[in-house]
Protein backbone atom coordinates (compact mmCIF):
# COMPACT_ATOMS: atom_id res chain seq x y z
CA UNK A 1 0.00 0.00 0.00
CA UNK A 2 1.12 3.31 -0.59
CA UNK A 3 1.67 5.51 2.79
CA UNK A 4 1.18 9.21 2.42
CA UNK A 5 3.07 11.52 5.15
CA UNK A 6 1.30 14.48 5.43
CA UNK A 7 2.86 17.67 6.81
CA UNK A 8 2.26 19.90 9.03
CA UNK A 9 -0.62 18.17 10.98
CA UNK A 10 -1.53 21.73 11.71
CA UNK A 11 -0.84 25.20 11.07
CA UNK A 12 -1.36 28.69 12.35
CA UNK A 13 -0.94 31.77 9.91
CA UNK A 14 -2.06 35.30 9.27
CA UNK A 15 -4.61 36.33 6.69
CA UNK A 16 -2.22 37.28 3.40
CA UNK A 17 0.51 34.65 4.41
CA UNK A 18 1.81 32.40 2.04
CA UNK A 19 0.88 28.81 3.40
CA UNK A 20 2.27 25.39 2.25
CA UNK A 21 1.48 21.76 3.01
CA UNK A 22 3.29 18.59 1.83
CA UNK A 23 2.83 15.17 0.99
CA UNK A 24 5.17 12.17 0.83
CA UNK A 25 4.14 9.01 -0.67
CA UNK A 26 6.11 5.95 0.61
CA UNK A 27 6.62 5.12 -3.87
CA UNK A 28 6.88 6.92 -6.36
CA UNK A 29 2.93 7.93 -7.76
CA UNK A 30 3.70 9.57 -10.76
CA UNK A 31 1.43 12.97 -10.65
CA UNK A 32 -1.54 11.01 -9.36
CA UNK A 33 -2.43 13.26 -6.52
CA UNK A 34 -5.18 14.99 -5.15
CA UNK A 35 -5.71 18.11 -2.67
CA UNK A 36 -9.00 18.19 -0.98
CA UNK A 37 -10.34 21.00 1.66
CA UNK A 38 -12.91 19.68 4.58
CA UNK A 39 -14.84 22.05 6.99
CA UNK A 40 -16.12 21.21 9.58
CA UNK A 41 -19.52 19.62 9.40
CA UNK A 42 -19.23 19.05 5.18
CA UNK A 43 -17.90 16.54 2.84
CA UNK A 44 -14.84 16.97 1.27
CA UNK A 45 -13.95 19.25 -1.59
CA UNK A 46 -11.55 18.99 -4.65
CA UNK A 47 -9.47 21.53 -5.11
CA UNK A 48 -6.36 20.09 -6.98
CA UNK A 49 -6.05 16.74 -9.31
CA UNK A 50 -3.39 15.14 -11.15
CA UNK A 51 -0.66 17.09 -8.61
CA UNK A 52 -1.17 20.69 -10.72
CA UNK A 53 -4.54 20.87 -12.08
CA UNK A 54 -7.08 23.50 -10.33
CA UNK A 55 -10.31 21.91 -10.37
CA UNK A 56 -13.10 24.41 -11.26
CA UNK A 57 -14.24 27.24 -9.23
CA UNK A 58 -11.41 26.86 -7.00
CA UNK A 59 -9.68 30.14 -6.71
CA UNK A 60 -6.60 30.54 -8.64
CA UNK A 61 -4.54 31.35 -4.61
CA UNK A 62 -4.73 27.32 -4.70
CA UNK A 63 -1.89 25.73 -6.50
CA UNK A 64 -0.41 22.45 -6.36
CA UNK A 65 3.03 21.00 -7.51
CA UNK A 66 5.51 18.03 -7.76
CA UNK A 67 5.77 14.21 -9.16
CA UNK A 68 6.84 10.83 -8.27
CA UNK A 69 7.10 11.15 -4.46
CA UNK A 70 6.93 14.65 -3.00
CA UNK A 71 3.98 16.56 -3.36
CA UNK A 72 3.17 20.24 -2.00
CA UNK A 73 -0.40 22.70 -2.02
CA UNK A 74 0.17 26.07 -1.57
CA UNK A 75 -1.96 29.16 -0.81
CA UNK A 76 -0.62 31.89 -1.57
CA UNK A 77 -2.63 34.98 0.50
CA UNK A 78 -4.41 33.19 3.13
CA UNK A 79 -8.15 34.13 3.35
CA UNK A 80 -10.59 33.69 6.22
CA UNK A 81 -12.87 31.24 4.38
CA UNK A 82 -9.65 29.01 3.91
CA UNK A 83 -9.64 27.55 7.23
CA UNK A 84 -10.14 23.97 7.38
CA UNK A 85 -8.61 20.89 7.21
CA UNK A 86 -6.96 19.62 4.02
CA UNK A 87 -6.19 16.31 2.78
CA UNK A 88 -3.83 14.67 -0.13
CA UNK A 89 -4.97 11.28 -2.20
CA UNK A 90 -3.15 9.09 -4.28
CA UNK A 91 -4.86 7.37 -6.83
CA UNK A 92 -1.79 5.22 -8.15
CA UNK A 93 -2.69 2.50 -6.82
CA UNK A 94 -5.29 0.64 -4.91
CA UNK A 95 -6.31 0.91 -1.50
CA UNK A 96 -6.52 4.35 -2.19
CA UNK A 97 -5.01 6.24 0.87
CA UNK A 98 -5.36 9.74 2.30
CA UNK A 99 -2.86 11.74 4.03
CA UNK A 100 -3.14 12.75 7.68
CA UNK A 101 -4.96 15.85 7.18
CA UNK A 102 -3.29 19.50 8.38
CA UNK A 103 -5.81 21.63 9.96
CA UNK A 104 -5.06 25.11 9.09
CA UNK A 105 -5.91 28.37 11.00
CA UNK A 106 -5.62 31.79 11.49
CA UNK A 107 -3.52 33.24 14.16
CA UNK B 1 -26.43 19.69 -10.50
CA UNK B 2 -24.69 16.59 -9.27
CA UNK B 3 -26.03 15.41 -6.05
CA UNK B 4 -25.59 12.85 -3.66
CA UNK B 5 -27.80 12.08 -0.85
CA UNK B 6 -26.89 9.26 1.80
CA UNK B 7 -29.34 7.67 4.00
CA UNK B 8 -29.85 4.62 6.34
CA UNK B 9 -27.24 5.06 8.61
CA UNK B 10 -27.86 4.98 12.61
CA UNK B 11 -27.39 2.71 15.92
CA UNK B 12 -26.37 -0.30 15.56
CA UNK B 13 -24.77 -2.96 18.09
CA UNK B 14 -22.07 -4.75 17.90
CA UNK B 15 -21.74 -7.54 15.72
CA UNK B 16 -24.70 -6.20 13.72
CA UNK B 17 -25.56 -5.54 10.04
CA UNK B 18 -26.40 -2.39 8.49
CA UNK B 19 -26.96 -1.24 4.98
CA UNK B 20 -26.90 2.73 4.13
CA UNK B 21 -27.99 4.14 0.67
CA UNK B 22 -26.68 6.69 -1.88
CA UNK B 23 -28.83 8.40 -4.21
CA UNK B 24 -28.05 10.22 -7.00
CA UNK B 25 -29.24 12.47 -9.78
CA UNK B 26 -27.28 14.86 -12.30
CA UNK B 27 -24.93 12.50 -13.70
CA UNK B 28 -24.46 9.38 -16.05
CA UNK B 29 -24.92 7.09 -13.52
CA UNK B 30 -24.35 4.12 -15.65
CA UNK B 31 -21.03 5.35 -16.49
CA UNK B 32 -19.96 6.61 -12.99
CA UNK B 33 -17.22 4.35 -10.94
CA UNK B 34 -18.42 5.11 -7.37
CA UNK B 35 -16.89 4.98 -3.97
CA UNK B 36 -17.42 4.91 -0.08
CA UNK B 37 -15.19 6.75 2.33
CA UNK B 38 -15.38 6.91 6.04
CA UNK B 39 -14.51 8.90 8.47
CA UNK B 40 -14.27 8.01 12.39
CA UNK B 41 -14.83 11.01 15.02
CA UNK B 42 -12.57 13.57 14.88
CA UNK B 43 -9.74 11.37 12.63
CA UNK B 44 -9.05 11.43 9.02
CA UNK B 45 -10.31 10.06 5.84
CA UNK B 46 -10.19 6.22 4.99
CA UNK B 47 -11.18 4.90 1.26
CA UNK B 48 -13.26 1.92 1.65
CA UNK B 49 -14.42 0.53 -1.63
CA UNK B 50 -15.23 0.94 -4.79
CA UNK B 51 -17.57 -0.24 -7.65
CA UNK B 52 -17.01 -0.15 -11.11
CA UNK B 53 -19.67 -0.26 -13.90
CA UNK B 54 -21.96 -2.49 -15.46
CA UNK B 55 -19.88 -2.76 -18.76
CA UNK B 56 -17.35 -3.46 -16.63
CA UNK B 57 -18.60 -6.28 -14.59
CA UNK B 58 -19.47 -4.48 -11.57
CA UNK B 59 -16.09 -4.99 -10.34
CA UNK B 60 -15.10 -4.25 -6.92
CA UNK B 61 -12.09 -3.27 -4.73
CA UNK B 62 -12.13 -2.57 -0.61
CA UNK B 63 -9.99 -1.58 1.64
CA UNK B 64 -7.85 -4.84 2.51
CA UNK B 65 -9.35 -5.18 6.43
CA UNK B 66 -13.05 -4.70 5.53
CA UNK B 67 -13.53 -6.70 2.54
CA UNK B 68 -14.82 -9.53 4.94
CA UNK B 69 -17.19 -7.81 6.42
CA UNK B 70 -18.24 -4.72 3.66
CA UNK B 71 -20.09 -4.83 0.26
CA UNK B 72 -21.04 -2.45 -2.02
CA UNK B 73 -23.44 -2.69 -4.86
CA UNK B 74 -25.40 -0.69 -7.33
CA UNK B 75 -29.24 -0.28 -8.79
CA UNK B 76 -28.40 1.52 -11.97
CA UNK B 77 -32.23 1.41 -12.43
CA UNK B 78 -32.62 3.60 -8.99
CA UNK B 79 -29.56 6.06 -9.88
CA UNK B 80 -28.39 4.55 -6.15
CA UNK B 81 -25.92 2.85 -4.70
CA UNK B 82 -24.71 1.25 -1.34
CA UNK B 83 -23.01 -0.22 1.06
CA UNK B 84 -23.49 -3.28 3.35
CA UNK B 85 -21.66 -3.92 6.41
CA UNK B 86 -21.90 -7.25 8.54
CA UNK B 87 -20.29 -7.85 11.69
CA UNK B 88 -19.93 -4.17 12.85
CA UNK B 89 -17.53 -3.11 15.57
CA UNK B 90 -16.86 -0.28 17.64
CA UNK B 91 -13.95 1.24 15.37
CA UNK B 92 -16.79 1.16 12.18
CA UNK B 93 -18.28 4.02 13.89
CA UNK B 94 -17.89 7.08 11.63
CA UNK B 95 -19.60 9.04 8.94
CA UNK B 96 -19.40 7.31 5.65
CA UNK B 97 -19.52 9.14 2.48
CA UNK B 98 -20.33 8.17 -1.05
CA UNK B 99 -18.57 9.96 -3.82
CA UNK B 100 -18.23 9.43 -7.47
CA UNK B 101 -14.28 8.62 -8.35
CA UNK B 102 -13.41 10.38 -11.68
CA UNK B 103 -10.73 9.81 -14.07
CA UNK B 104 -8.65 11.87 -13.01
CA UNK B 105 -8.18 9.45 -10.17
CA UNK B 106 -10.27 11.66 -7.60
CA UNK B 107 -13.21 11.68 -5.64
CA UNK B 108 -15.08 14.52 -7.48
CA UNK B 109 -18.61 14.70 -5.85
CA UNK B 110 -19.78 13.53 -2.47
CA UNK B 111 -22.50 13.38 -0.29
CA UNK B 112 -23.02 14.62 3.04
CA UNK B 113 -22.41 11.48 4.85
CA UNK B 114 -24.23 9.48 6.92
CA UNK B 115 -23.29 8.79 11.01
CA UNK B 116 -23.18 4.89 11.86
CA UNK B 117 -22.49 4.33 15.44
CA UNK B 118 -21.59 1.28 16.36
CA UNK B 119 -22.34 0.90 20.17
CA UNK B 120 -23.47 -1.31 22.97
Amino acid sequence: DVQMTQSPPSLSASIGDRVSITCRASQSISSWVAWYQQKPGKAPKVLISVATRLESGVPSRFSGRGAGTDFTLTITSLQPEDVATYFCQQGHSFPLTFGGGTRVEIK
Amino acid sequence: EVRLVESGGGLVKPGGSLRISCATSGFVFTDAWLAWVRQAPGKGLQWVGRIKTQAENLTTDYFAPLEARFHISRDDSKNTFYLQMTSLRVEDTGLYFCATYGASRRFDYWGQGTLVTVSS
